[in-house]
């Protein structure tokens, strides 16, 4: 168990500009979800993959923000033309099944500046 | 409207004694609801699950409560020492059955023991 990891660890970029994330779950895993965290606040849900059917979307979640889970493993998360109120923390977690009765691995997040 | 509240203010307390911290939720009826600690920096790490059904979990020197009726879990640290500072985060099933794991969180308690 090498635990859920992030890359990169930090982005700092434009406003306007494009950026994307990765998350590597825990190998067995099938569920993977997003979150993000701003500070003070506790992580809000953005959208979870089941293998690599993406089953929810928030709400959160507009359309500048794209989601993949291709094969079912690793994960990217794009945000196109970003905007100032998109820095955040972005949380990576997996679990292996779904439900609210499964623990969920968080990785340690991608802290994202726009300047 | 769904709503999980911690406790906004920081709890200090001396090494050694019990800390108490209180999640609320209204309008929720989760069959479980977990545990997390966050470091600075970092993402949240699970600390305990319990069902609606068990009225205590206990774990080392951790003890979760979860009164349905009240809507209300409590997590104590007994004998607590400086090492448990940290955020502690509470979080229910957000979607409509307990199998989607999107979880709403609470916004943090952040705990300080001091020596």
């Amino acid at each position: 168990d090498t635990g859920v990891s992030q890359n990169p660890r930090h982005k700092i970029t434009k406003r306007g500009q494009n950026v994307t994330f990765r998350c590597d779950p825990i190998s067995e895993h099938n569920r993977l979800y997003w979150y993000r965290q701003t500070l003070g606040q506790g992580p809000e849900f953005l959208t979870y993959f089941q293998n690599e059917a993406q089953l929810e979307k928030s709400r959160l979640l507009s359309d500048r923000f794209s989601a993949e889970r291709p094969k079912g493993s690793f994960s990217t998360l794009e945000i196109q033309r970003t905007e100032q109120g998109d820095s955040a923390m972005y949380l990576c977690a997996s679990s292996f099944g779904g439900g609210s009765n499964q623990p969920q691995h968080f990785g340690d997040g991608t802290r994202l500046s726009i300047l | 409207s769904q709503k999980i509240e911690q406790n906004s203010e920081a709890l200090n307390i001396q090494e050694g004694k019990t800390a108490t911290l209180t999640c609320n939720y209204t309008n929720y009826s989760p069959a479980y609801l977990q545990w997390y600690r966050q470091d600075p920096g970092r993402g949240p790490v699970f600390l305990l699950l319990i069902r609606e059904n068990e009225k205590e979990k206990r774990k080392e020197r951790l003890k979760v409560t979860f009164d349905t009726t009240l809507k209300q879990s409590l997590f104590h640290i007994t004998a607590s020492q400086p090492a448990d500072s940290a955020t502690y985060l509470c979080a229910l099933e957000g979607g409509g059955s307990s199998n989607t794991g999107k979880l709403i969180f609470g916004q943090g308690t952040t705990l300080q023991v001091k020596p």
